[in-house]
């Protein structure tokens, strides 16, 4: 099965800074790559993704980078707000099986003001 | 767009009961999926439909667990004899396959305590 690991598993930064999480994966068929965010008592919300086509995705403050080559894809916040503060997961499905995603284990992000 | 709908949002039941769990997925969509989620932990995979039929089961997901997707549209999770174990968040998610890359949207969770 997919092997998903991401670092760091918590991280404090201050309002403004930019903060990164990177995560890896071991199935090279993967071709989907998606990160979640995850507040208190509430489910998964997807905030950016990208396929495997392309290198590097961005949506105003976020975006994502992907190395397929080795394997892994990074989540970039830049200008982080208090808001911002919550759970991300990355999520690549396993294989190209685009509905069974294989969750990493998520990094606490606490934006201080 | 109304999003995914999941009810109750939070069920607490003795152990040995059973509980069900109803989800209403996107309108259209045509998967539907559950996932289980512990606290400090990311969710898990349990089970997923295209339209009725269901495809593909976790072994996560014991002979106590049964999923149903009668017409379609909503689910149905059901625990039997629940454990302690078996206290989780419940998710549903949902997507479109050959639309958006058959992007996955998720609930809010259904949140089961067994005492």
């Amino acid at each position: 099965g997919e092997n998903v690991e991401q670092h760091p598993s918590t991280l404090s930064v201050q309002e403004g800074d930019s903060a990164v999480i990177k995560c890896t994966y071991s199935d090279s068929a993967s071709n989907y790559f998606p990160w979640y965010k995850q507040e208190l008592g509430k489910g998964p919300q997807l905030i950016i993704d990208i396929r495997s086509n392309v290198g590097e995705k961005k949506d105003q403050r976020i975006a994502v980078t992907l190395n397929k080559t080795a394997k892994h894809f990074s989540l970039h916040i830049t200008e982080t707000q208090p808001e911002d503060s919550a759970v991300y997961f990355c999520a690549p499905p396993h294989g190209t099986s685009y509905g069974k995603l294989t969750f990493g284990q998520g990094t606490i992000l606490t934006v201080h003001p | 767009d109304t999003g995914v709908s999941q009810n109750p949002r939070h069920k607490i039941t003795k152990r040995g009961q059973n509980v069900t769990f109803r989800c209403d997925p996107i309108s259209e969509h045509n998967r539907l999926y559950w996932y289980r989620q512990t606290l400090g932990q990311g969710p898990e995979f349990l089970t997923y439909f295209q339209n009725e039929a269901q495809l593909e089961k976790s072994r996560l997901l014991s002979d106590r667990f049964s999923a149903e997707r009668p017409k379609g549209s909503f689910s149905t999770l059901e625990i039997q004899r629940t454990e302690q174990g078996d206290s989780a968040m419940y998710l549903c998610a949902s997507s479109s396959v050959g639309r958006a890359g058959n992007t996955i949207y998720f609930g809010e969770g259904s949140w089961l305590t067994v005492v």
